[in-house]
C-alpha cells in the first residue's frame, strides 16, 4: 500500500463547477499536511496547507480527518485556469521532516 | 530572486554514461533535495541533505551520487546511466523547520 494515495483522475469539470479530491494516509504519525499543484511539465508549487480545523483560501477549502486518516480539497466556482495535477503532500515525523507525494489526481476545466 | 536553479533542463545520455545534474538555490535553506517523477508514480524522493556536509538516502537512491560542500549547491550525480532512469528530476530546497518546499524547474533526462 501506498504511503499516501488518491484518486488519479481525470476529473472533468465544467467551468463554474465544484469539485472534490480526497487523499487517504498510511502513517498515522504523519504531521503536516498540504496541498500541491503542478501544471504540465512545470514543477510543483504549494498550494494550500491544511490544518486540523480545516481552512479556506479563496474558493479552495481543505479538510484533515486524522481519525480517518484523509486529507480533502475543495474547488468551488471553478476556473480553466484551475486547470493542473493536485499533489496530496504529507511529512513524517523525525528531524529531517521528509514530504511524500502523492501520484496526483488530474483536473481539467471545460468551457 | 532566482530561487531554485537547476540545470540542464533537457538532456539525452547513452547507456553507461555518467552525468550530473546541477542545482542551487540562493536562500540560504538548509535542507536541500532531489525527487524523480515518473508517470503514476509521484516524486519520489533520491537522495537529501540537511546542512553542509551532509547527505542521506531517501526512497529511490540506487544508482546515484551526491555531495554537499556548500549550502548553496547540491549536484546529483548519476553514475552509469541506465533507461530505468529516464524520468524528470526536481531538486528542492526549504528552510529547516519550514513548511513549504521550492521546486527547480525540473530536468528532463532521456536514458537510450
Amino acid at each position: 500500500r501506498k504511503e499516501v494515495e488518491q484518486d488519479p483522475g481525470p476529473f472533468n469539470v465544467p467551468e463554474g463547477a465544484t469539485v472534490a479530491f480526497n487523499c487517504t494516509y498510511s502513517n498515522s504519525a504523519s504531521q503536516s499536511f498540504f496541498w500541491y499543484r503542478q501544471d504540465c511539465r512545470k514543477e510543483p508549487k504549494l498550494l494550500m496547507s491544511v490544518y486540523s480545523s480545516g481552512n479556506e483560501d479563496g474558493r479552495f477549502t481543505a479538510q484533515l480527518n486524522r481519525a480517518s486518516q484523509y486529507i480533502s480539497l475543495l474547488i468551488r466556482d471553478s476556473k480553466l485556469s484551475d486547470s493542473a495535477t493536485y499533489l496530496c503532500v504529507v511529512t513524517s515525523s523525525g528531524s529531517a521532516r521528509q514530504l511524500t507525494f502523492g501520484s496526483g489526481t488530474q483536473l481539467t476545466v471545460l468551457p | 530572486n532566482a530561487g531554485v536553479t537547476q540545470t540542464p533542463k533537457f538532456q539525452v545520455l547513452k547507456t553507461g554514461q555518467s552525468m550530473t545534474l546541477q542545482c542551487a538555490q540562493d536562500m540560504n535553506h538548509e535542507y536541500m533535495s532531489w525527487y524523480r517523477q515518473d508517470p503514476g508514480m509521484g516524486l519520489r524522493l533520491i537522495h537529501y541533505s540537511v546542512g553542509a556536509g551532509i547527505t542521506d538516502q531517501g526512497e529511490v537512491p540506487n544508482g546515484y551520487n551526491v555531495s554537499r560542500s556548500t549550502t548553496e549547491d547540491f549536484p546529483l550525480r548519476l553514475l552509469s546511466a541506465a533507461p530505468s532512469q529516464t524520468s524528470v528530476y526536481f531538486c528542492a530546497s526549504r528552510r529547516d523547520g519550514g513548511n513549504t518546499i521550492y521546486f527547480g524547474e525540473g530536468s528532463w533526462l532521456t536514458v537510450v
